[in-house]
């Protein structure tokens, strides 16, 4: 069974340093691999999606990388912004279960002004 | 383009009540996935519907029932709501059924707040 993991759960830092986030899952056999965004109280907010064949992605300030034979990506934001403060999920899609996603617990950012 | 939109947004039901989750989406994508998330379990699956005509279970689907109205709509229905269905509701949509590769991405809805008393 696949399972997601992103740690920390929480993380502080002051406006204009580089966020990294952790993603990991414990089957590689993925399709890919997709970072969403989540406001307090809205829904998700698709920000990148990782093709399995990819080692990276990138949107203005935002680059995702892939390691899937290690079973990691991570989710780079640089020069933080008080408006980057979300909660920022991971979730793979899998060859096996139905090829559903499989969504991580998520890390709640905090970009301090 | 609205994307996916759901009604109502919160909701407030006694223990045995029904009601009826309503999506839809104006992207004519052809899959659509109820999800509920709860503090501490993440986004889990309950029902997909890969097209028009088909519904299959996800992950929690007990007590729940869903109905592909069209290709735009997709409902969700508890039948008999209990306060383990306290959670909020996400519906989304891709292009395609999450089967096989593909550069599919799933959007999402704003969510509707549940709470069973």
């Amino acid at each position: 069974k696949q399972e997601v993991t992103q740690i920390p759960a929480a993380l502080s830092v002051p406006e204009g340093e580089n966020l990294v986030l952790n993603c990991s899952f414990t089957d590689s056999a993925i399709y890919n691999l997709q970072w969403f965004r989540q406001d307090p109280g809205k829904g998700l907010t698709s920000l990148l999606l990782i093709q399995s064949s990819q080692r990276e992605q990138t949107s203005g300030r935002l680059n995702a990388s892939l390691d899937k034979s290690s079973g990691r990506s991570t989710l780079y934001i640089a020069a933080s912004q008080p408006g980057d403060s979300a909660t920022y999920l991971c979730a793979v899609r899998g060859r096996a279960a139905g090829n559903k996603l499989t969504f991580g617990g998520g890390t709640r950012v905090l970009v301090k002004p | 383009n609205a994307g996916v939109t759901q009604t109502p947004k919160f909701q407030v039901l006694k223990t045995g009540q029904s009601m009826t989750l309503q999506c839809a989406q104006d992207m004519n994508h052809n899959s659509m996935y109820w999800y509920r998330q709860d503090p501490g379990m993440g986004l889990r699956l309950i029902y997909y519907s890969a097209s028009e005509g088909t519904t299959d279970k996800g992950e929690v689907p007990n007590g729940y029932n869903v109905s592909r109205l069209n290709k735009r709509e997709f409902s969700l229905r508890l039948e008999s709501a209990a306060p383990s269905q306290t959670s909020v509701y996400f519906c989304a949509s891709s292009p395609r059924v999450l089967a096989g590769p593909s550069y599919n991405e799933q959007f999402f809805g704003p969510g509707t707040r549940l709470t069973v008393l």
